[in-house]
């Protein structure tokens, strides 16, 4: 079974520049989540999609971060314009599906280091 | 707000010894997860508790989840380099869907 798919791995621009990073989950699953974790931190979730629907993104900064998952699939993650304090490595996550009970655990892809400089 | 927190923050042992992190929540918890994360890589899911008093094993590794399901453990009985890592908690609780982590606790193994 194939993991979690991301790109790019790295990614180093300048500060008020844009990026965005993809993500392919794991087929069929129905949840996908996007983390940010800044070094020596925990996950911090920035937005959850239950499908093509967001179930929270509550903690994601709306003035600058967008996310999308148009066809309940694979899903961007963009941020325009980027600030010194967003360098961190973006981690996306899936599971199989998060109203359908069960132990929902989530698989992580590798991850999109950022830097900004 | 909902936060889970972890401790310690790091952990130094000698390979044979012990380890042990803890997790607190102030509300109830509806589940609590357990990740490992090596060096360089991703969290890799180990477990999920849900019941209160719940007690798993796996290998080297015991988890538990308090009667008030508010806190959690992570044992690990005699140490390996390969347990080498950060392991977080993640707690849900009722009537959402977010799962927030804690801030991880770093195991460093000396041989």
């Amino acid at each position: 079974e194939a993991g979690v798919a991301q790109s790019p791995r790295y990614k180093i621009i300048e500060k008020r520049q844009s990026v965005a990073f993809w993500c392919n989950p794991i087929s069929g699953h129905a949840t996908l989540y996007w983390y940010q974790q800044i070094l020596g931190q925990g996950p911090k979730l920035l937005i959850q999609f239950q499908n093509n629907g967001v179930v929270d993104d509550s903690q994601l900064p709306k003035d600058r971060f967008s996310a999308e998952r148009l066809k309940g699939v694979d899903s961007t993650l963009k941020i325009q314009p980027a600030k010194l304090e967003d360098s961190a490595v973006y981690l996306c996550a899936s599971s199989p599906n998060l109203l359908a009970g069960g132990p929902n655990e989530q698989f992580f892809g590798p991850g999109t280091r950022l830097t900004v400089l | 707000g909902q936060q889970v927190m972890q401790i310690p923050q790091y952990q130094h042992v000698q390979e044979g010894e012990d380890f042990t992190t803890y997790c607190n929540s102030s509300t109830t918890l509806s589940n609590i997860q357990w990740y490992k994360q090596r060096p360089g890589g991703h969290p890799v899911f180990l477990i999920q508790l849900v019941k209160s008093g719940e007690v798993k094993k796996q290998k080297r590794l015991t988890f538990q989840f308090g009667e008030a399901k508010k806190n959690s453990s992570l044992h690990i009985t005699a140490t390996q380099t390969t347990d080498v890592g950060t392991y977080f908690c993640a707690g849900k609780w009722s009537g959402g869907f977010k799962t927030i982590f804690g801030a991880g606790t770093r195991l460093f193994v000396k041989a």
